[in-house]
């Protein structure tokens, strides 16, 4: 069964400083990778579509990466803003059409 | 504006009460999804619909129960055989299921506390 994780569980930066959010995955057949955003009490926002054919997506300051290979994904985010604060997760869809997500990262963004 | 709708935002259940989350969804997409979320856990998978009168069982089916008899609308009914139903629970969609599934999308949500 694939299992995703992502590591850190929180993290704080101050604004402006760019970060890089992580996500592995333990089976490399994926066929998509998907990235959220999370605000508290709140539904998830679709952020990036990867798919498997893609190495990467842009979107604004967000740049979404993916290795299959390695079984990793990285969400770049750009110049942070206090805006940006809120939890991240990804989804990994499998070529078995189901969708397994991480826990999240918590991200606070520090004016 | 297209979307999904879920309702109640909020909800409050005596035990041995059953109660049904509403989730509709004007983005005409044939496949929909439920999922539950707990404090420190990933989403898990409820149950989902390929298509109109077609549902399958996800990964915590039980004390659960579903329709989809219009293809806008995939209610969730949470039975009082379910054990901890206390959750945020939400409701997703996508163009179709399988490898053309494109973007899964979601509601804002709902919250069930059991009393």
């Amino acid at each position: 069964k694939q299992e995703v994780t992502q590591i850190p569980a929180a993290l704080s930066v101050p604004e402006g400083e760019n970060l890089v959010l992580n996500c592995s995955f333990t089976d490399s057949a994926i066929y998509n990778l998907q990235w959220f955003r999370q605000d508290p009490g709140k539904g998830l926002t679709s952020l990036l579509l990867i798919q498997s054919s893609q190495r990467e997506q842009t979107s604004g300051r967000l740049n979404a990466s993916l290795d299959k290979s390695s079984g990793r994904s990285t969400l770049y985010i750009a110049a942070s803003q206090p805006g940006d604060s809120a939890t991240y997760l990804c989804a990994a869809q499998t070529t078995g059409n189901q969708f397994y997500f991480g826990t999240g990262t918590s991200l606070t963004v520090i004016p | 504006d297209g979307g999904i709708t879920q309702s109640p935002k909020y909800l409050f259940r005596k035990e041995g009460q059953n109660v049904t989350l509403s989730c509709e969804q004007n983005l005409n997409h044939d496949a929909m999804y439920w999922y539950r979320q707990d404090p420190g856990q990933g989403l898990r998978l409820i149950y989902y619909s390929q298509i109109v009168n077609d549902f399958q069982k996800g990964d915590i089916a039980e004390g659960y129960s579903v329709s989809r008899e219009k293809k806008e609308s995939f209610p969730l009914t949470v039975t009082s055989a379910q054990k901890n139903p206390t959750a945020f629970y939400l409701c997703a969609s996508s163009i179709a299921f399988g490898l053309a599934t494109g973007e899964l999308f979601f509601g804002e949500g709902s919250r069930l506390t059991v009393l």
